[in-house]
């Protein structure tokens, strides 16, 4: 079984530009959450979704906002990139019913700003 | 608001020798979870060990096991016979245990190298 997918794994954009990044979950789970990893870091949460409803959302500005299709893909959008929004963006998805509390994460976006 | 803090930045140990990653955590909830988390250099986080709070019996799992004392908010992680592919990042994490709630409070991590 496939796990989390997410896409581009890497890209560089330079500042003020925007970026979408892209994650499909598990099959089977419904909630899609997203961190991002600044180096040397712990991760730290952005976004979380289930049902096309966001159900958390981290201490980031408005630039930051993500949206999760019928699917239960998602998308987190990055308007005006600065410098310190270089990172490695990680989704994680989980089956929301019967959660654990584990969440099963995807290799991640590395995104570069210059 | 939860804070996880990881005093250890980095440790070292030698192959099949026993190390213990420490973990401290500040919350007043009293219903969470706790989690170490593994990050290899390929990126990918994968779970390695889960503690439900309101559990006193310590989880383990394989080589691994935690030292969970509620009162002291204290949750180490011991690998015992460590073997080279435990080289990684590992990372503490908390997790309030609330229905619909699936955020993570991440510690910022231990690198762990095994020499062989």
């Amino acid at each position: 079984d496939a796990g989390v997918t997410q896409s581009p794994t890497h890209l560089i954009k330079t500042r003020g530009q925007h970026v979408t990044l892209r994650c499909s979950p598990i099959s089977g789970h419904k909630s899609v959450s997203w961190y991002q990893q600044v180096l040397g870091q712990g991760p730290q949460f952005i976004f979380q979704y289930y049902e096309k409803e966001e159900r958390g959302r981290g201490n980031f500005p408005d630039r930051f906002s993500a949206r999760q299709f019928p699917n239960y893909s998602s998308e987190l959008n990055v308007n005006a990139l600065l410098l310190g929004d270089s990172a490695l963006y990680l989704c994680a998805s989980s089956p929301w019913s019967r959660s654990t509390g584990e969440l099963f994460f995807g290799e991640g976006s590395r995104l570069t700003v210059l | 608001a939860q804070t996880v803090t990881q005093s250890q930045p980095e440790m070292s140990v030698q192959e099949a020798e026993t190390v213990t990653l420490s973990c401290t955590y500040d919350t007043s909830e009293n219903n969470y979870y706790l989690f170490w988390y593994k990050q290899p250099p390929s990126r990918q986080m994968i779970l390695v060990i889960r503690q439900e709070a309101y559990k006193q019996q310590n989880a383990t799992e394989n080589r691994f096991s935690v030292n969970f004392q509620k009162a002291a908010k204290s949750f180490s992680l011991k690998i015992s016979d460590s073997q080279l592919g435990d080289t990684a990042m590992y990372f503490c994490a908390f997790m309030k245990q609330a229905f619909g709630n699936e955020k993570l409070t991440f510690g910022t991590g231990t690198r762990l190298t095994i020499i062989p």
